[in-house]
C-alpha cells in the first residue's frame, strides 16, 4: 500500500514569506502528526491532527498551523519565515492517536530559509 | 517540558559485535516508549512501541526491554551489521497520549 506522502521534498523561501507543507497519510489513518528537525536537536513535535481536530500542540510560536481535511490529508503552514524555521519538517500518520500508536513516517520536506 | 534523554550520542560497533544503548524518560504518568531507527537519506521506521512495565519486543537481531517504574529503556542488538548503522531514536508519550516527545537519538556505526 501507498506510505506517507510529502510534498514538496525541496523548497527554498526567503524571511518574511510564508510556507505550505503537505502530508497525505496511509489509507485508513486518521492521525497525522507533525516534527521539525533542526541541526544538533531531535524531532520537535509540532502539532496532532486527529478527525479534522487539532488534539495537541508543541510548543511552537503561533506562526505554525495546521489543518486537516475530511480525507484525513493534513497541510501545515508557517508565516512570516526565519532563518531558524529551515529544517526539515516530518509528517507521520497513525491507526489511532500518536501516543499508542506506530508512526509512519514520510519523507519529509526540506525547507531553507534565506 | 518532558526530558527523554538517549545514551551514548554516538557509538562504533565492530560488525559482529552486540551492542545495547539506553532511553531515560520520566516515570511519572507514562504511557508509552517508541523506538524508531533513522538510515541517512530514508523516513524513520518504527520498531518498537511499549506500554507495559516489564515488556520485552524482539524484532530479529533487535530486541527492547522498558521499566517504567525507574523511567528506562534499554535497546539491544545482537550481532551487528553493517545495515544496523543508523540513529536510533526514542520517543515517549505521556498519558493522554498527546503527542511524542523524542530523544536526540544514539547514532550507531557498524565498522567492518
Amino acid at each position: 500500500k501507498a506510505g506517507v506522502t510529502q510534498t514538496p521534498r525541496y523548497l527554498i523561501k526567503t524571511r518574511g514569506q510564508q510556507v505550505t507543507l503537505s502530508c497525505s497519510p496511509i489509507s485508513g489513518h486518521r492521525s497525522v502528526s507533525w516534527y521539525q528537525q533542526t541541526p544538533g536537536q531531535g524531532l520537535q513535535f509540532l502539532f496532532e491532527y486527529f478527525s479534522e481536530t487539532q488534539r495537541n500542540k508543541g510548543n511552537f510560536p503561533g506562526r505554525f498551523s495546521g489543518r486537516q481535511f475530511s480525507n484525513s490529508r493534513s497541510e501545515m503552514n508557517v508565516s512570516t519565515l526565519e532563518l531558524g524555521d529551515s529544517a526539515l519538517y516530518l509528517c507521520a500518520s497513525s491507526l489511532g492517536r500518536a501516543g499508542a500508536n506506530v508512526l509512519t513516517f514520510g519523507a519529509g520536506s526540506r525547507l531553507t530559509v534565506l | 517540558i518532558l526530558n527523554v534523554e538517549q545514551s551514548p550520542q554516538s557509538l562504533h560497533v565492530q560488525e559482529g559485535d552486540s551492542t545495547n544503548f539506553t532511553c531515560s524518560f520520566p516515570s511519572s504518568n507514562f504511557y508509552a516508549l517508541h523506538w524508531y531507527r533513522w538510515e541517512t537519506a530514508k523516513s524513520p521506521e518504527a520498531l518498537f512501541v511499549m506500554t507495559l512495565n516489564g515488556d520485552e519486543k524482539k524484532k530479529g537481531r533487535i530486541s527492547a526491554t522498558l521499566n517504567t517504574k525507574e523511567g528506562y529503556s534499554y535497546l539491544y542488538i545482537k550481532g551487528s551489521q553493517p545495515e544496523d548503522s543508523a540513529t536510533y531514536l526514542c520517543a515517549y508519550s505521556e498519558g493522554g497520549a498527546d503527542g511524542l516527545t523524542f530523544g536526540k537519538g544514539t547514532h550507531l556505526i557498524i565498522q567492518p
